[in-house]
C-alpha cells in the first residue's frame, strides 16, 4: 500500500526557532514535494525535488529551505520561524512521469504548524 | 503559467441531492486536469483525472467530471450526495509536457446536510 508519512501531525514552535518537517515515502518515488495549505489560498508549492540532492524552488520558497539526502526522505526547514509561517504543510511524492505519461502525486496527512 | 479558479468556496447541499463543483482553468499550453478530495484531518486523495480521450471522466465514490476545452472548464458532479462526501475538493492542472508541478485552485468546501 502506498504510504507517505510526515513526522508530526501537530507542531508548536516559537518565533525565531529552527524547524524541521520530515517526510518519508516508501514507494521508491523520484519526485517529492512540499506544499503549504491556507484557507482561501488552496495549496501552494514551496519546493520540490526530482532526485537525491536535487531541488527546485516552487511558487513560495522564501523563508524555507529543503534537504534530500536519501531518496525516501525530504525535509522542509524553516531557518527562523515566523508567525506568518503558521500553516498546514503537506508532503507528496510521485514517480518521474515522462511525457506523455502522468504519475499521480500521493499525499501525506499533513503537519499543522503553529508559530507563536 | 497556468491558473485554476474555483469560484465557490462553500457549497451546502442536502443529502441525496445532486451537486456540481465548478472549476475553470487558464493555460497557454495543453494541460492535464485533476480533482482531489481532502477529508477532515487527512491528506489529499485523487478523485479523478483527465489526461486525454473521452471528455467525461469517472472517478471514485460516484463522482464524474467533464472536460470542456472551449469553456476551459472541468466541473465535478455527483448525482446524489451522501453525508460522507462532506470534504474539501481541489481542482488542479499540470502541463502535459515539461513539468511535474501541479497548480491547485483555492478549494471548495462541500457540506452535505440531512
Amino acid at each position: 500500500d502506498v504510504k507517505v508519512t510526515q513526522s508530526s501531525r501537530y507542531l508548536v514552535k516559537r518565533t525565531g526557532e529552527k524547524v524541521f518537517l520530515e517526510c518519508v515515502q516508501d514507494m521508491d518515488h523520484e519526485n517529492m514535494f512540499w506544499y503549504r495549505q491556507d484557507p482561501g489560498l488552496g495549496l501552494r508549492l514551496i519546493y520540490f525535488s526530482y532526485d537525491v540532492k536535487m531541488k527546485e524552488k516552487g511558487d513560495i520558497p522564501e523563508g524555507y529551505s529543503v534537504s534530500r539526502e536519501k531518496k525516501e526522505r525530504f525535509s522542509l526547514i524553516l531557518e527562523s520561524a515566523s508567525t506568518n509561517q503558521t500553516s498546514m504543510y503537506l508532503c507528496a511524492s510521485s514517480l518521474m512521469g515522462r511525457p506523455p505519461y502522468y504519475n499521480e502525486q500521493f499525499f501525506g496527512p499533513g503537519t499543522r504548524l503553529t508559530v507563536l | 503559467a497556468q491558473s485554476v479558479t474555483q469560484l465557490d468556496s462553500q457549497v451546502p447541499v442536502f443529502e441525496e441531492a445532486p451537486v456540481e463543483l465548478r472549476c475553470n482553468y487558464s493555460s497557454s499550453v495543453s494541460v492535464y486536469l485533476f480533482w482531489y478530495v481532502q477529508y477532515p484531518n487527512q491528506g489529499l486523495q485523487l478523485l479523478l483525472k483527465y489526461l486525454s480521450g473521452s471528455t467525461l471522466v469517472k472517478g471514485i465514490n460516484g463522482f464524474e467530471a467533464e472536460f470542456n476545452k472551449s469553456q476551459t472548464s472541468f466541473h465535478l458532479r455527483k448525482p446524489s450526495v451522501h453525508i460522507s462526501d462532506t470534504a474539501e475538493y481541489f481542482c488542479a492542472v499540470r502541463v502535459t509536457v515539461g513539468g511535474n508541478k501541479l497548480t491547485f485552485g483555492t478549494g471548495t468546501q462541500l457540506k452535505v446536510e440531512l
